[in-house]
Formats: structure tokens, sequence, C-alpha cells
């Protein structure tokens, strides 16, 4: 079975300062890994990707993460927090065998302070 | 390419009564997933369709079902709503296959049952 587990169910950062998002997860096989953001009152938007190819992974408005096997981590970073970043984040994992099944963390919501 | 859209945006029933959602996905995708929302129970798998045949399902009562129709979009139904079904209902969408595809998601359906 698989699992994700989000540290931290509240984040607050001001506006400037390093995002750290913790992300760990459980697999048998190996896993494909997400990040996707929600902004209120709409669906969830993808930030980024693992699918075992690069273990830094790049996506959209600043964020990376990095994939840690020994770890079973997948935390997800940002340089510099903007207003704009404030969101719930969420993590999710899936694997070669599951089709359309993502298996989502509890989420953690970001709050940035000006 | 238009996004995932789903319809109705709101919906408010009463216990008891029977709700149908419907999905188009992104042209081209052939796969649509459901995950129900909760504030207590977070983003959980309902069931995946592709290719007009169910491929995957999440732990939920046979109260809930779906199908997938040969333009690849989707419908859930709810059948003896109970209060504890209120949640947004959201409807994603991939290409095919294994689970490293992405998945693109609509902005959901907010079902209220009073």
């Amino acid at each position: 079975a698989q699992s994700v587990t989000q540290l931290g169910s509240h984040v607050s950062v001001s506006e400037g300062a390093l995002v750290l998002l913790r992300c760990n997860y459980s697999s048998s096989v190996p896993p494909y890994l997400f990040w996707y953001v929600q902004y209120p009152n709409q669906g969830l938007q993808l930030l980024l990707k693992y699918t075992s190819a690069a273990t830094l992974v790049k996506g959209i408005n600043g964020f990376e993460a990095e994939f840690k096997k020994s770890e079973t981590s997948f935390h997800l970073t940002k340089p510099s927090a903007h207003m704009s970043d404030a969101a719930e984040y969420f993590c999710a994992v899936t694997n070669y065998n599951q089709g359309g099944k993502l298996i989502f963390g509890q989420g953690t919501e970001l709050s940035v302070k000006p | 390419k238009a996004g995932v859209t789903q319809t109705p945006r709101y919906l408010i029933k009463t216990r008891g009564q029977q709700v149908t959602l419907s999905c188009s996905p992104i042209s081209g995708h052939r796969s649509v997933s459901w995950y129900q929302q909760t504030p207590g129970q977070g983003l959980q798998f309902l069931f995946e369709y592709f290719s007009e045949t169910q491929r995957n399902k999440g732990n939920f009562p046979g109260r809930f079902s779906g199908r997938q129709f040969s333009n690849s979009r989707s419908e859930m139904n709810v059948s003896t709503l109970e209060l504890g079904d209120s949640a947004l209902y959201l409807c994603a969408s991939s290409t095919a296959g294994p689970g490293q595809e992405t998945q693109y998601f609509g902005p959901g359906t907010r079902l209220l049952v009073l």
C-alpha cells in the first residue's frame, strides 16, 4: 500500500523567505510523486512531478522538489516566498500499475506574511 | 486547449435524494478520475474510467457510481444522499496510461446535502 504524510498542516513564512513544505511517502514499488497547489474555490494545479528521471525536479512559479529515496521524502521548496504563493499544497503518490489513482497527503496551508 | 470542465459548479440537495455530476475531460484525454475532498478526510480517490471501463476503484460504498461515454465525458452518481456526502467533487483527466501521466483537474462541483 502507498501513503503520503505531509508534516505541518499550516506553515507561515514572511514574504521573501524560504518556503519548505515537507512530504514523506511510503511505497513498496518505485513511486511517482506529485505536488499540486489549490487556491480557494479552485481545483488542483500541478506544480511538478517526479517520474524516476532527475531527482531534482523544477516546477512552475519557482518551486522545486528533490526526491530522496533513502529518506523517502519529496520536500517542496521555493527560495523566496511571494504573497501569491498563499494556498494549500498537496503531495501525492502513485505508481506504474495504479492507473489514475493518486494517494494524497492531508495538505499544507501556506500563509505568506507581508 | 480547453481545460477540464465540471457541471454544475454548485448543488444543494436533501438527504435521500440522488445527484449526477458531469465532467468533460481535456480533448484527447481518455482517462477520467474522480475524487472527493472534505475537510475531515482530505482528498480521496473514488474511481477511474478509461475507454468507458472502470479501471480502478476506491473504498466508497456502492451508492457512488460512475460511467464514461464514448467521447470520454464522465458522470458520477450518488444515490440516497447522506449529510456526510457534502464535499467538493473533483474530476481529473489524463491522456492514458500508467501512473506517471499528469492528471489535470477541473474546478470541482461543490455539493451540499441538507
